[in-house]
């Protein structure tokens, strides 16, 4: 079945420096990534997601790349802030109803 | 105006003891989600229902059964509590498969 890694699991940055997480998936059928942040006792939400026949996409601060080809995806968040401290989930949709998420990376941006 | 709505927000029982969780949501979608998210954060899907219709049960344990009376609400019930369901489970929801999911606020389930 489907098998989501992602990396690191923590990742401690200064305010203003930028921020990348590493997936990788192992079911070649995925085609939705979708990207989920989730504040200390709060549910996930969605920041931001890709299809696979996209290769790149922004919203404001936070981009995401696909390579379908090395099963990579990633996430970038630039000009990181104070509240952009939270777990990202990566995860990955074959369309069967089952998203497999990854084991979470706990940002932490330091003022 | 809440999308997805769980009940209750905590549970704190005692082993061997059944209890239910409710998840309802007013988004119209057409597919509900039960997770369970343990201490480490790990968020494994257990059940997903597309239309009423059970699609996905991923090896959970029998002593949970989830029932969805109608597209709008997904519960589970847990027979026979042990001290590993102990976790924070979430309802989710989304509009068919492969599209954004909804979260509800979580319930987090104690096992004494």
């Amino acid at each position: 079945g489907e098998n989501v890694e992602q990396h690191p699991s923590t990742l401690s940055v200064q305010e203003g420096d930028s921020a990348v997480i590493k997936c990788t998936y192992s079911d070649s059928a995925s085609n939705y990534f979708p990207w989920y942040k989730q504040e200390l006792g709060k549910r996930p939400q969605l920041i931001i997601d890709i299809r696979s026949n996209v290769g790149e996409k922004k919203d404001q601060r936070i981009a995401v790349t696909l390579n379908k080809t090395a099963k990579h995806f990633s996430l970038h968040i630039t000009e990181t802030q104070p509240e952009d401290s939270a777990v990202y989930f990566c995860a990955a949709d074959t369309g069967g109803f089952k998203t497999i998420f990854g084991a979470g990376t706990r940002l932490f941006v330091k003022a | 105006d809440t999308a997805v709505s769980q009940t209750p927000k905590y549970l704190v029982t005692q082993m061997g003891n059944d209890k239910s969780i409710k998840c309802e949501q007013n988004l119209g979608h057409d597919t509900m989600y039960w997770y369970k998210q343990d201490s480490k954060k790990f968020l494994k899907i257990m059940f997903s229902y597309n239309n009423k219709e059970l699609i996905i049960n991923e090896t959970v344990p029998n002593r949970f059964s989830p029932k969805s009376p109608d597209k709008a609400h997904l519960n589970l019930h847990i027979n026979s509590l042990e001290l590993g369901d102990s976790a924070v489970y979430f309802c989710a929801s989304s509009f068919k498969s492969v599209n954004e999911q909804f979260f509800g606020p979580g319930t987090r389930l104690t096992v004494l």
